[in-house]
């Protein structure tokens, strides 16, 4: 099963551009996690956000968590050709396995 | 870091056919392992579950006698897709967590079925 949406499901960017993608959860969480997929391939894993956390940074990553209204958010800033891929959220701690949202697939166009 | 090895990555089969795909932790035990499977497009369906030294739990909608899980030790699992058909080719992936270990993935098996 999945746990929840992200929107957009798709979206075209030009080239330094920031991209913003939402992805919204069902159950409560001890954290929230971001994974890259370039096409065809495996996941990359991009950060984690733990549930006392309101926001954190990596690179021009930036990544938002809202437990209250269960979502989060991944800011892309200055976007490069490079970032084209899919995203997608997940969720899942100990050994319970990690649910992934829908995902993003993001094109950034040079 | 912990890494898992996933083999084959792509593999081409004819239909009525067999294919085992193998994961293996190289520097930490896979007390875990899931399985998932992507269609294109699409997101990461979670296929089973499974603990080292015990039968896969498979969700709902996941055939068991097709897809074949086996978590024989704390380094290897393998599924198996029996009687491959063409409606089975998909991505599949894997995913071991360990004592200490974090979410790690394999790389990815590319499943075509002629």
């Amino acid at each position: 099963s999945q746990q929840g949406e992200e929107d957009p499901q798709a979206l075209s960017i030009q080239e330094g551009e920031n991209a913003t993608m939402n992805c919204s959860y069902k159950t409560s969480i001890n954290n929230l996690q971001w994974y890259r997929q370039n096409s065809g391939r495996g996941l990359v894993h991009l950060i984690l956000i733990r549930s006392n956390e309101r926001e954190k940074h990596s690179g021009r990553l930036r990544v938002t968590l809202d437990t209250s209204k269960k979502s989060s958010s991944l800011l892309i800033t200055a976007s490069r050709a490079a970032d084209t891929a899919s995203y997608f959220c997940a969720t899942g701690s100990g050994n319970t396995p990690l649910v992934f949202g829908k995902g993003t697939r993001l094109s950034v166009i040079a | 870091g912990a890494v898992v090895s996933q083999h084959p990555s792509w593999v081409i089969c004819k239909s009525g056919t067999s294919v085992k795909i193998e994961c293996r932790s190289l520097d930490f035990q896979a007390t875990t392992m899931f399985w998932y499977r992507q269609f294109p497009k699409q997101s990461l369906m979670l296929m089973a579950t499974s603990n080292e030294g015990s039968k896969a739990t498979y969700e709902q909608g996941v055939e068991k006698d097709k897809f074949l899980i086996n978590h024989a030790s704390l380094t290897l699992s393998t599924l198996t897709v029996t009687s491959a058909h063409p409606e089975d080719s998909s991505f599949y992936i894997c995913s071991a967590r360990g004592r200490d270990y974090g979410y790690t993935f394999g790389s990815g098996t590319r499943l075509t079925v002629v």
